[in-house]
């Protein structure tokens, strides 16, 4: 089956800080990937999206992602964090063939950024 | 343009009752999917409909079930609600061609 899997459950980091997360998904097939964040009280609200091309997209509030098809990942990344990121963060992938709205989400990661 | 839109934000049902659950999608969106959202499970999709077809369906009882009007507008409907169906309902529109899938704010289903 299918899955999604995000290594860091909860990561504390102070202002300033860099961050990544991870991300592995099992999918041998074309896939479409997702970063959602989820703000305290919030709806999901998509970082940033890759669908085809350049590996690295880049996303709002300055997160960016690459994907390595041959690892199977698409690892979050933010070279300095701030308090206003304190958030839980979701993988989701889009891995039906034919393109159907499913998407497939990782357990999600708690980010606490400390001031 | 609007967002996505979901009605009610909160609901109190007792155990065996049902719920009817609405989204309203963002205009021109075909797609409507719908996931349950739980501290223990995360964010599992429930179903997706496109051109009011059901085209895609996740790992749930047969008690939950959806459907999808003309003017895209969904229902999600738990039949014999059980205490495990509390959860926060998500709906999302969108789809690959329309760049993502943007999600609504939700709908808090407490059973009791």
């Amino acid at each position: 089956a299918q899955s999604v899997s995000q290594h860091n459950h909860h990561v504390i980091l102070s202002e300033a800080a860099s961050l990544e997360l991870g991300c592995n998904y099992s999918y041998g097939g074309t896939v479409n990937l997702f970063w959602y964040v989820q703000y305290p009280g919030q709806h999901l609200q998509l970082l940033l999206k890759y669908f085809s091309g350049d590996p690295l997209v880049k996303g709002i509030k300055g997160f960016e992602a690459e994907f390595i098809k041959s690892k199977f990942s698409f690892n979050l990344r933010k070279p300095s964090v701030q308090w206003s990121d304190t958030a839980e963060y979701f993988c989701a992938v889009n891995a039906d063939s034919s393109n159907t709205g499913k998407l497939i989400f990782g357990q999600g990661t708690t980010l606490q950024v400390k001031p | 343009k609007a967002g996505v839109t979901q009605t009610p934000r909160y609901l109190i049902k007792t155990r065996g009752q049902q719920v009817t659950l609405s989204c309203s999608p963002i205009s021109g969106h075909r797609s409507v999917s719908w996931y349950q959202q739980t501290p223990g499970q995360g964010l599992q999709f429930l179903f997706e409909y496109f051109s009011e077809t059901q085209r895609n369906k996740g790992n749930f009882p047969g008690r939950f079930s959806g459907r999808q009007f003309s003017n895209s507008r969904s229902e999600m409907n738990v039949s014999t609600l059980e205490l495990g169906d509390s959860a926060l309902y998500l709906c999302a529109s969108g789809g690959v061609t329309v760049g993502g899938y943007t999600f609504g704010s939700g709908t808090r289903l407490t059973v009791v």
